[in-house]
């Protein structure tokens, strides 16, 4: 069974319009990790975000935000004011357990496309 | 600093070419990890080291394939009779300690096996 579900293969978007990425993750261990990362067409990953599974708070960081819904097993990441520089593709990612070195399990990715 | 480092950035073989990937995580990371990332999916785990240590080498698809960090800092991914299957992106990441969880990753090599 797929842990992490992107459900939105491909989103365009209009410069300014907000837009939300879903991610449903699946996990039989308490403790667990979730991630966003960003994957630019240059192709480097680049880290976004980790929240723990005990920390339901949301977070803000600039135009970013987070909802972490441990109710729905759900991590949706919202973009406001979207921009060009936005389009890429996005991966939520989760890892289980709390021990070193744990693999990142990753959805098949969302991507983003931000039109002038 | 210098984030991760990969080389070569493109590489072409020919099927049942043996190839090598390396990766140079910043400086002072304990932990790397090595992904492979088909043509529109999700990067998917290979093997990890916490220094010169494999821990886990559970996602490599097959015993053609071999990693190793003799010293603890650079790894290099080998792949043996490449087959086309094969082709795909492998991205390194590196993490500052064992129980450090941010991974941070290289550009990555794109391999085709032709």
């Amino acid at each position: 069974a797929q842990k992490v579900t992107q459900a939105q293969t491909e989103i365009s978007v209009v410069e300014k319009e907000d837009v939300t990425l879903d991610c449903v993750y699946e996990t039989r261990d308490t403790t667990y990790y979730l991630f966003w990362y960003k994957q630019p067409p240059s192709g480097e990953l680049v880290f976004l975000i980790r929240r723990n599974s005990f920390d339901e708070q949301n977070e803000i960081s600039g135009r970013y935000s987070w909802n972490f819904q441990k109710s729905t097993s759900s991590f949706n990441f919202t973009i406001t004011a979207s921009q060009v520089v936005d389009s890429a593709v996005y991966f939520c990612a989760l890892s289980e357990g709390d021990q070193a070195g744990t693999a990142l399990i990753f959805g098949k990715g969302t991507t983003l496309s931000v039109s002038s | 600093g210098a984030g991760v480092s990969q080389s070569p950035r493109y590489k072409v073989a020919k099927r049942g070419q043996d190839v090598a990937l390396r990766c140079d995580p910043i400086s002072g990371h304990v932990s790397l990890f090595w992904y492979q990332q088909a043509l529109g999916q999700g990067p998917e785990f290979l093997t990890y080291f916490q220094n010169e240590a494999q821990l886990d080498k559970s996602g490599l698809p097959s015993d053609r394939f071999f990693a190793e960090r003799p010293e603890g800092s650079v790894s290099t991914l080998k792949i043996q009779r490449t087959q086309q299957e094969d082709s795909a992106v492998y991205l390194c990441a590196s993490s500052l300690a064992a129980n450090a969880y941010e991974q941070y990753f290289g550009p990555g090599t794109r391999l085709t096996v032709t």
